[in-house]
């Protein structure tokens, strides 16, 4: 079965500082790879997607994801962060298998940003 | 356009009360999702429809009713709700299965 781990619960970042958020997955092949972002009360926005190719991903709002293979790794960042930024983030992943709609996500991380 | 839209943005309804919630997307995708989210918990899937047809019913109570009339509508009909089904009830819609998934902004659901 597939499994998402993002190891950080929450992370405080001051304004204009980089961010990274870790995600690392379980699967046995590599599956396709998503970020999404939360504000409260909101919906869920795409940030990025990874499904083959050049392993380093730019999204929108600034931000971009690596994927490396040898550590199971999609991790986010983004150089210089904004008040803005200060959001829920999911990572998730899909199987590349035809007819399996699920999207598996990961628990999680909640990004402050201090002035 | 990458919109998915949800009716109501609110819902207060009792226990004994039925209800639905909607969902649309007019970007000619063939899947449609239906979630719940918990206050700082990612979102737990419902059920998929896939061309129309219920593809996925995540074991969800029969309280939740799922309807997909048409390739771009998708009800939830709701009914006999209990307090803990309470939560944020997001809608979502992808191209086709693995494809990115495009969520409207959901319905916050009370239940009293």
């Amino acid at each position: 079965a597939q499994s998402v781990t993002q190891p950080d619960i929450h992370i405080t970042v001051s304004e204009g500082a980089s961010l990274e958020l870790r995600c690392n997955y379980s699967y046995g092949a590599t599956p396709y790879l998503f970020w999404y972002v939360q504000s409260p009360g909101q919906g869920l926005q795409l940030l990025l997607k990874y499904f083959s190719g050049d392993t380093l991903v730019q999204g929108i709002k600034g931000f971009e994801a690596e994927f490396k293979r040898s550590q199971s790794s999609f991790n986010l960042r983004k150089p210089s962060v904004h008040w803005s930024d200060a959001a829920e983030y999911f990572c998730a992943v899909a199987s590349p298998n035809s007819n399996d709609y699920k999207l598996s996500f990961g628990a999680g991380t909640t990004v402050t940003v201090r002035a | 356009d990458t919109e998915v839209t949800q009716t109501p943005k609110h819902l207060v309804m009792g226990m004994t009360n039925k209800k639905s919630l909607k969902c649309e997307q007019h970007m000619g995708h063939r899947a449609m999702y239906w979630y719940k989210q918990k206050a700082k918990k990612p979102p737990e899937l419902m059920f998929v429809y896939s061309y129309e047809k219920l593809s996925i019913n995540e074991s969800v109570p029969s309280r939740f009713s799922p309807e997909c009339p048409n390739s771009s509508l998708l009800n939830l009909h709701l009914h006999a709700l209990q307090p803990e089904d309470s939560a944020l009830y997001l809608c979502a819609s992808s191209q086709d299965s693995g494809d990115e998934q495009y969520f409207g902004p959901g319905t916050r659901l009370t239940v009293t």
